[in-house]
């Protein structure tokens, strides 16, 4: 069955320091999301992506994220300068239609 | 904005039992969804529903437009069962945003 695939599954990296989380949607998936998850919090919406642009984005993804759809296959998620309150479980999605599916996601720890 | 309520926000039951998790939401969705999420984190979508019910083997979703309320029961209830589970609202103008759910910590014991 087709996944979505997020590495690494475990990403430590110091204050100030620039991040990328990589993601491989569904091949035949046009919507791509991030979501984030802080630990023992709800899981909050960041940024959706269709047609190689950002259709939506929440108040969360401010200058310091970005997104990125390089070569047609990944899908990442950037920051640039990483603040010790952007440590969470970061989760990849892609949908064709209404139902989303999830990459395990991948844990942020910044020191 | 649009904020989604679950209840309860623990739950443990002894196999066998039926359970049911309760998600409320305060303004009009295009569709709402039931996840499950394990220990080590990962999501799995259950359920997307518009109106009416589904039914996936011992797993039911149900949902009220008119009272923006939507319930999952899990029959039959086996310790595998144990996980978060997750409601999360599509809202009516955006296409995909999800606005989640606090989650239902269900613990099944033997």
């Amino acid at each position: 069955e087709p996944e979505v695939t997020q590495t690494p599954s475990h990403q430590v990296t110091q204050m100030g320091q620039e991040v990328i989380l990589r993601c491989v949607p569904i091949s035949n998936h046009l919507y791509f999301y991030w979501y984030r998850q802080i630990l023992g919090q709800k899981v909050e919406f960041l940024v959706s992506f269709y047609n190689n642009e950002i259709s939506e984005k929440s108040e969360i993804f401010d200058d310091q994220f970005s997104v990125e759809r390089p070569d047609g296959s990944n899908f990442t998620l950037k920051i640039r300068s990483t603040k010790l309150e952007d440590s969470a479980m970061y989760f990849c999605a892609s949908s064709i239609g209404n139902i989303q599916y999830f990459g395990a996601g991948t844990r942020l720890s910044v020191l | 904005k649009n904020e989604v309520e679950q209840s309860p926000q623990n739950l443990t039951a002894q196999e066998g039992e039926f359970i049911t998790i309760n998600c409320s939401y305060s303004v009009g969705i295009s569709a709402l969804h039931w996840l499950q999420q394990h220990p080590g984190g990962g999501i799995v979508s259950l359920f997307m529903l518009s109106s009416g019910k589904k039914k996936h083997g011992r797993l039911i979703a149900t949902i009220n437009i008119q009272e923006k309320h939507s319930s999952l029961h899990i029959t039959a209830s086996h310790p595998r069962d144990s996980a978060v589970y997750i409601c999360a609202a599509a809202g009516g103008t955006s296409y995909g945003k999800l606005t989640f759910g606090q989650g239902t910590i269900l613990t099944v014991h033997p």
